[in-house]
């Protein structure tokens, strides 16, 4: 089972907006419309951020947003912040998996 | 308050076993399916394993198939995983979470609980 790559680190300064790519096939996030992301600062759970590729929890800021491009799925957040330094991960739903997690990206604000 | 607090990890040779538990509260338990989700030290999430609401469907991870078994206990509003034949490999956090109503993916999560399989 292989995890879905995503990259290692991204950057950005306050007020800029990044994306987080998360990278799988078409047996996962190509194949499904069942991507969701996630938000873990150190030491904490994980928290749902994003699901069903763009749709946002109640309570999860409108700055989160996600979409999806075949076998390609990207986090968007925009109007960037302190406190969105954190590790985030994508996972999707997938045919043979069941559910596979991405690599991981470490966010930092500079 | 929807909330769920993992228990039972500790360190434990490799070979060993041992069985994590997790208490639900602020829900109706027994109309979700749950997981188990892992984090080894440093590292990525990994998902183990999952049981549907009624306890009658299992799916796990490869990388644990044939040691683990998840179970659930719906009268108690419980949540478990029985790990046996522990490597090395298995040293971890072990997340317990919920999948959201509208399914696919995991709204709640325990704060997690280490197990840690060492000589």
């Amino acid at each position: 089972q292989s995890a879905l790559t995503q990259p290692a680190s991204v950057s950005g300064s306050p007020g800029q907006s990044i994306s987080i790519s998360c990278t799988g096939t078409s047996s996962d996030v190509g194949g499904y419309n069942y991507v969701s992301w996630y938000q873990q600062y150190p030491g904490k759970a994980p928290k749902l951020l994003i699901y069903d590729v763009s749709k946002r929890p109640s309570g999860v800021s409108y700055r989160f947003s996600g979409s999806k491009s075949g076998n390609t799925a990207s986090l968007t957040i925009s109007g960037l912040q302190a406190e969105d330094e954190a590790d985030y991960y994508c996972c999707s739903y997938g045919r043979s998996n069941f559910y596979v997690f991405g690599t991981g990206t470490k966010v930092t604000v500079v | 308050e929807v909330q769920v607090v993992e228990s039972g990890g500790g360190l434990v040779q490799p070979g060993g076993s041992l069985r994590l538990s997790c208490a639900a509260s602020g829900f109706i338990f027994s109309s979700y399916e749950m997981h188990w989700v892992r984090q080894a030290p440093g590292k990525g999430l990994e998902w183990v394993a999952y049981i549907s609401s009624s306890g009658s469907t299992r799916y796990y991870a490869d990388s644990v198939k044939g040691r683990f078994t998840i179970s659930r206990d719906n009268a108690k509003n419980s949540l478990y995983l029985q790990m046996n034949s522990l490597r090395a490999e298995d040293t971890a956090v072990y997340y317990c979470a919920r999948e959201s109503g509208d399914g696919y993916n995991f709204d709640y999560w325990g704060q997690g609980t280490l197990v840690t399989v060492s000589s």
